[in-house]
């Protein structure tokens, strides 16, 4: 099994649709969670981060944490055509500050 | 806040040469950053950890002679590959973490360098 699980995608919305990006992972004692969007020949970008269970709010996205089901998502609400691109989920663990990246989910939003 | 720069962004040389890529914490300072490559249509790969005034510890599989990493300062971190071949061929991104941010983490990204080996 994978450290970080994500459905490559791609996962294809209209625009000013809700986007809803999913990721797993295995270890029970990662404490710090992120989302990077990566567009084409660029690097990562940092989204959102959340530490805590629950929903955490920054302007069109939200990211949400359920660590009992080892379950972290990504809303991206009023999508839009330039939030095209690879979402990919990081998770760090208590033993060490090295970041545990998924393989990333392709998002298209279509006009 | 939080800037990473990185330089060259791309570079092209020939086989048996070094190229030496320089990343730099603009606006904070860095114990810790960390040196990944990325494949096309693949995902991050970490090469290494690098520490300020330590050795950088590699990943698995990843060759310390050949990726020569120094971290001499809280805001410079290079990554030499040395004796490069076509197969080197990659996108070599870095990334700090903020000694500010406490146990929070988060890494920022650089924006990559491009290597051509011909």
């Amino acid at each position: 099994q994978k450290e970080v699980e994500q459905n490559s995608g791609p996962l294809s919305v209209p625009e000013g649709a809700i986007a809803s990006l999913n990721c797993t992972y295995s270890d029970r004692v990662s404490q710090s969670f992120f989302w990077y969007r990566q567009y084409s020949g660029k690097s990562p970008e940092l989204i959102m981060s959340i530490y805590s269970n629950g929903d955490k709010e920054d302007g069109r996205f939200t990211a949400q944490l359920n660590k009992a089901s080892q379950y972290v998502s990504l809303l991206i609400r009023d999508s839009q055509p330039s939030d095209s691109a690879t979402y990919l989920c990081a998770v760090t663990t208590r033993n060490t500050d090295k970041l545990i990246f998924g393989t990333g989910t392709r998002l298209q939003v279509f006009p | 806040g939080a800037v990473v720069s990185q330089h060259p962004s791309w570079v092209i040389c020939k086989s048996g040469t070094s190229v030496k890529i320089e990343c730099r914490s603009l606006d904070f300072q860095a114990t810790t950053m960390f040196w990944y490559r990325q494949f096309p249509k693949q995902s991050l790969m970490l090469m290494a950890t690098s520490n300020e005034g330590s050795k950088a510890t590699y990943e698995q599989g990843v060759e310390k002679d050949k990726f020569l990493i120094n971290h001499a300062s809280l805001t410079l971190s290079t990554l030499t590959v040395t004796s490069a071949h076509p197969e080197d061929s990659s996108f070599y991104i870095c990334s700090a973490d903020n000694d500010r941010e406490g146990v929070t983490d988060t890494q920022y990204f650089g924006p990559g360098t491009r290597l051509t080996v011909l």
